[in-house]
Order: C-alpha cells, then structure tokens, then sequence
C-alpha cells in the first residue's frame, strides 16, 4: 500500500469547517483512498473513501485531487465531538488477500469551542 | 444492528500469565481482522480471518499469540505466556464483502491489556 504523509496535529474552531490534507503521492491506480478517525478510548470508525471522484456522505467530504496524489476530508461543520485523531489510509482492495489496514501517526485534530 | 464486541474490556495480568481476548463480529460478516496498538505506536495488522480460514497471519508478532475462529462466528485470540510488551489496545474489526470497497471497517471498541 501506498504511504500517506499527514500534519502531526490541526486546531479548528467549533462551527466552522475543518480541512484535513493528505498527500498520497506515490498511490497507484487501483488503490483507494480511506478516511478512519479514532476517538480516544474508542475503535477507529470509518468516515469515508474514494478511487478518484470527490465523495460526500452524512459525515465528511472527500476531495481528491486529479492527479490523485493528495486528498483532503473536510467535516463542514465541526463539532466537540469531531476532535480525534485522523487516519488517511491508501489501499488496494483486491478480491483475495491482502484486506488489511496500514495505520499511520494519523492528524491530531482538536476542535476549540 | 449490533456492532463488534470485544470482551473484557480491560483485563489487567501477570507477566507468565495467559490471557483470552474474545470478539464478537457484526453478524454475517465473514471477515474478521485483529489489530493492535501498544503504547507509543502506531496500530498495527495482525491477522485476517475469512470464515474460520485465517487469510493473512502476518502481522502476528511471535508464536505467543494464538488466534482461532471455530465455526467462523466469533473469534478469540490467546497470548500464552504475556510479556509486558504485548500491553496495548487489541481492537477486533468485521466486513461483509472480502472487496469492501463500498463498506469500511467496523472496529470494536478494544480490549486495554495490560501485563505488570
């Protein structure tokens, strides 16, 4: 799987919309793009993926640039709840073998009221 | 619909001892992943589950762990004799389809193990 380089830690501001980037540089083109986000004490939970077209669901947005080398999850309107740690995770989804998750250090993002 | 359970919660133990971590997967779903974060690092693989058929084992760190999935439902996995560096968060995962491109990962909420 690709690596994924994210920002250690992001600060935003309750209410307003928090932009998280990840840049994929060397991602190939079977492989997808994933957003997971660990609250503390919690499992990860899954937010969002993509291949190559940007992706919306009740959660969070997903822009992925042309050139697939960078992406971007924005929540759009942050709340307390959303402070956690970020994960951008690149992988190939095949139909044998080879389904695990490769976590990095992941964003540290913290919502201020 | 019921999500992943992971039982105990917490399990606190001696450094020889053997622990039992169980996870329950959302049912129906055939595959089951085991992972782990031990203090300071970062969340790491360690195995896969297709029905009671492990698909990838490769991230099991030495021959102390042992997981099995009889039956394929729920999943335990042993680590006989502990040390104190397998402390950490075991966390359980499940997926309905082996492509899980329109599915993520559901976690369970971890077992914190920690071996004195």
């Amino acid at each position: 799987d690709a690596k994924t380089t994210q920002p250690t830690s992001m600060d935003c501001a309750e209410g307003r919309a928090a932009n998280l980037p990840c840049n994929h540089s060397t991602i190939s083109g079977n492989e997808y793009v994933y957003w997971y986000r660990q609250i503390h004490s919690q499992g990860p939970q899954y937010i969002i993926h993509g291949l190559k077209n940007n992706e919306t669901n009740e959660m969070a947005s997903l822009i992925i640039t042309e050139d697939r080398k960078s992406s971007t999850l924005i929540l759009p309107h942050a709340t307390l709840r959303d402070t956690a740690v970020y994960y951008c995770i690149v992988r190939v989804s095949t139909n044998f073998g080879n389904e695990k998750l490769t976590f990095g250090t992941g964003t540290r993002l913290t919502i201020i009221p | 619909e019921a999500g992943v359970t992971q039982f105990p919660s917490h399990s606190v133990i001696e450094k020889g001892q053997t622990v039992t971590l169980r996870c329950d997967p959302i049912s129906g779903h055939d595959n089951l992943y085991w992972y782990r974060r031990v203090m300071g690092k970062e969340i790491k693989f360690l195995l896969h589950f297709v029905k009671e058929s492990k698909q990838d084992e490769s991230g099991m760190p030495n021959n102390r762990f042992l997981a099995e999935r009889t039956g394929g439902t729920y999943s335990t996995l042993k680590v006989q004799p502990a040390e104190l560096e397998d402390s950490g968060v075991y966390f359980c995962a499940s997926s309905q389809d082996l492509v899980a491109e329109n599915y993520g990962y559901t976690f369970g909420s971890g077992t914190r193990l920690t071996v004195v």
